[in-house]
């Protein structure tokens, strides 16, 4: 089945820091999301890029897009330390087109 | 809060046992889906609703079943549960099913089978 997968699995940095995240799948898509969890917590939506779209931007974050290479990228600038937590790309299921499918996520370390 | 709804919070239960997780998702929301998060599996899909109906199904066990009343509110109903099947059960909803649109999570289920 589709799904993101993540890379780093894991990334420390010192607040002020930028921190970048990838995430690869395997087929096409239609869109990506990308969400975030606070350890035990439910996930929470960060942002999602259309297929036609390159770049997106939302405060602090910035998504890429590459549909040639299958890829995307989130990037959290002037980290701080409120940002420690896991990160995960969504993508579609091939099964009927309508399930998001999470990586196992980058579990992003800052600190001050 | 994100408005989706999941009781209980915490469950402990022994092996053998059945268990029922419930999701109340957004109001106006029509999709729900369950997910399993267990440290060496990550996120797992399990199931997908959309305005009552099966819309997608991924790693479910026959052991597990879902689902999701004209209420649009989902149960998960898991059986003859084993250790293993200890994890955090979430469910989420979206307004459409798929990945036009953000789906919101619940705070989970903290499933732990002894």
């Amino acid at each position: 089945s589709q799904q993101g997968e993540e890379d780093p699995q894991a990334l420390s940095i010192q607040e002020g820091e930028n921190a970048t995240m990838n995430c690869s799948y395997k087929t096409s898509i239609n869109n990506l999301q990308w969400y975030r969890q606070n350890s035990g917590r439910g996930l929470v939506h960060l942002i999602l890029i259309r297929s036609n779209e390159r770049e997106k931007h939302s405060g602090r974050l910035r998504v890429t897009l590459d549909t040639s290479k299958k890829s995307s990228s989130l990037l959290i600038t002037a980290s701080r330390a409120a940002d420690t937590a896991s990160y995960f790309c969504a993508t579609d299921s091939n099964q009927a087109g309508t399930a998001l499918i999470f990586g196992k996520g980058t579990t992003l370390s800052v600190s001050s | 809060d994100s408005g989706v709804t999941q009781t209980p919070k915490h469950l402990i239960t022994a092996t053998g046992q059945r268990v029922t997780l419930r999701c109340s998702p957004r109001s106006g929301d029509l999709s729900v889906y369950w997910y399993q998060q267990s440290l060496d599996q990550g996120l797992q899909f399990l199931i997908q609703y959309y305005n009552g109906e099966e819309r997608a199904k991924g790693n479910i066990l026959e052991r597990f079943s879902a689902q999701q009343f004209p209420d649009l509110h989902s149960e998960l109903n898991l059986s003859s549960l084993e250790l293993g099947d200890s994890a955090l059960y979430f469910c989420a909803s979206s307004v459409i099913a798929g990945l036009n649109t953000e789906a919101f999570f619940g705070q989970g289920t903290r499933l732990t089978v002894v």
